[in-house]
């Protein structure tokens, strides 16, 4: 039972290039976490998607950003128009439920994204 | 709004000793918590999950305590090791809010 998958593992790109951040869950998981880690900086939640639907997206700059879970295929961290200050490692995690004590999540290795 | 502290920021030991990291949390209403491990440049191993109803969770060396009432929950590390050196983070749920991490150094 394979893990949760990201990839790619490090992308760079130039400033306003896009950026696309995929993420399989586990198998069995349908609920999706995206969070941010800056250097040197915790764990920031972005985006909580269950498939096809966004949950909450308060951690989620206004702009730029966007995030999907469609009903076939990898969640999507899409960037556009990246700047510096997007460099950061872009963690997935998955869990099988949520809101409830037993929603144990599982993170993917993380893509590590460095704007030039 | 949750707010998550771990203290101590970081810890240097020596090889063999038991240690203890700190996690409080503003909020008591949670499901669950989960500590984590997160190596250098790599992601976050699921260390222990302890749900809200629960006091405590032990896997090998490891036991996590849980005090819903005070916001606390401990990691403890038994006889500590050189692999056990990594970040030790802990994360609150419902809204899977992380502290800032412990940096453990198990010296040998």
């Amino acid at each position: 039972n394979a893990g949760v998958m990201q990839n790619p593992r490090h992308l760079v790109r130039r400033r306003g290039q896009e950026a696309r951040l995929r993420c399989s869950p586990m198998k069995g998981h349908s609920h999706v976490y995206w969070y941010r880690q800056l250097p040197e900086e915790g764990l920031k939640f972005m985006v909580y998607l269950q498939k096809e639907n966004i949950i909450d997206e308060s951690g989620m700059p206004k702009e730029r950003f966007s995030a999907e879970f469609p009903k076939e295929g990898p969640s999507i961290l899409r960037i556009q128009q990246v700047v510096r200050g997007d460099s950061a490692a872009y963690f997935c995690a998955s869990s099988r439920e949520s809101g409830s004590p037993n929603n144990e999540q599982f993170f993917g290795p993380g893509t590590r994204l460095t704007v030039l | 709004k949750q707010e998550v502290t771990q203290i101590p920021a970081a810890l240097s030991v020596p090889e063999g000793e038991n240690l203890v990291l700190n996690c409080s949390f503003t909020d008591s209403a949670i499901y669950n918590l989960q500590w984590f491990r997160q190596d250098p440049g790599k992601g976050l191993t699921s260390l222990l999950l302890i749900q809200s109803s629960q006091r405590e969770q032990t896997s090998g060396r490891l036991n996590a305590s849980l005090d819903k009432s005070s916001g606390r929950s401990t990691l403890y590390i038994a006889a500590s090791q050189p692999g056990d050196s990594a970040t030790y983070l802990c994360a609150v749920s419902n809204d899977m809010r992380f502290g800032a991490g412990t940096r453990l150094t198990v010296k040998p």
